[in-house]
């Protein structure tokens, strides 16, 4: 299975400050049927199900402010947020769907400091 | 607008078996490939299974195989998740998710399943 592995784990954030969260993969997630790069971030916030923010490495979903970001290529990849706003507490969780099983990263916990 | 909903979990002993459905509105449902995934309250996710769009294919977490059975009546518009000789270790928010292929894929509110004695 294709290990997916965040850092940090937690991350305290002062509101207006920028954010970064990595993941990095033991495999590449290139398709090489299609050259798309199937890594995907997604939100966690308390109590709800995990809703996306990016697909493909940079592409932002739909309604997602864009001051979240998308980076990376083959195996390392990052989400940056400009400037972190109250709203954006939660867990994030980057996920590779490139074979089955899909997985996961531990998933990063963003608090305010 | 796609809507995904969760329903049929609820607390089971275990060795028994409870079947999860989930509605979906708002897209062609006989399109896309559906799929399950869990979280363990307080945990993190793990993905239990998928179906193609006609059915005719399946996949299975290694864990889970010769337990879980997921189907999907297309004609209804909804994915199932069929467990039996649950485990305490079963016990998880299961969501269902729509593989929107290069676009991502969107999740449901997900339903709890809770096995204990």
């Amino acid at each position: 299975d294709i290990v997916l592995t965040q850092t940090p784990l937690s991350l305290p954030v002062t509101p207006g400050e920028p954010a970064s969260i990595s993941c990095r993969s033991s495999e590449s997630l290139v398709d090489a049927d299609d050259g798309n790069t199937y890594l995907d971030w997604y939100l966690q916030k308390p109590g709800q199900s995990p809703q996306l923010l990016i697909y493909t490495v940079s592409s932002r979903a739909s309604g997602v402010p864009d001051r979240f970001s998308g980076s990376g290529s083959g195996t390392d990849f990052t989400l940056k947020i400009s400037r972190v706003e109250a709203e954006d507490v939660g867990l994030y969780y980057c996920m590779q769907r490139i074979e089955f099983p899909w997985t996961f990263g531990q998933g990063t916990k963003v608090e305010i400091k | 607008q796609v809507q995904l909903v969760e329903s049929g979990g609820g607390a089971v002993q275990p060795g028994t078996s409870l079947r999860v459905s989930c509605g979906a509105s708002g897209f062609i449902f006989s399109s896309f490939s559906m799929h399950w995934v869990r979280q363990v309250p307080g945990k993190g996710l793990e993905w239990v299974a998928a179906i193609s769009h006609d059915g005719g294919e399946k996949n299975y977490a290694d864990s889970l195989k010769g337990r879980f059975t997921i189907s999907r009546d297309n004609s209804k518009r909804t994915l199932f998740l069929h467990m039996k000789r649950l485990r305490v270790e079963d016990t998880a928010i299961y969501y269902c998710a729509r593989d929107h292929g290069d676009q991502g894929s969107d999740w449901g509110q997900g339903t709890l399943v809770t096995v204990s004695s």
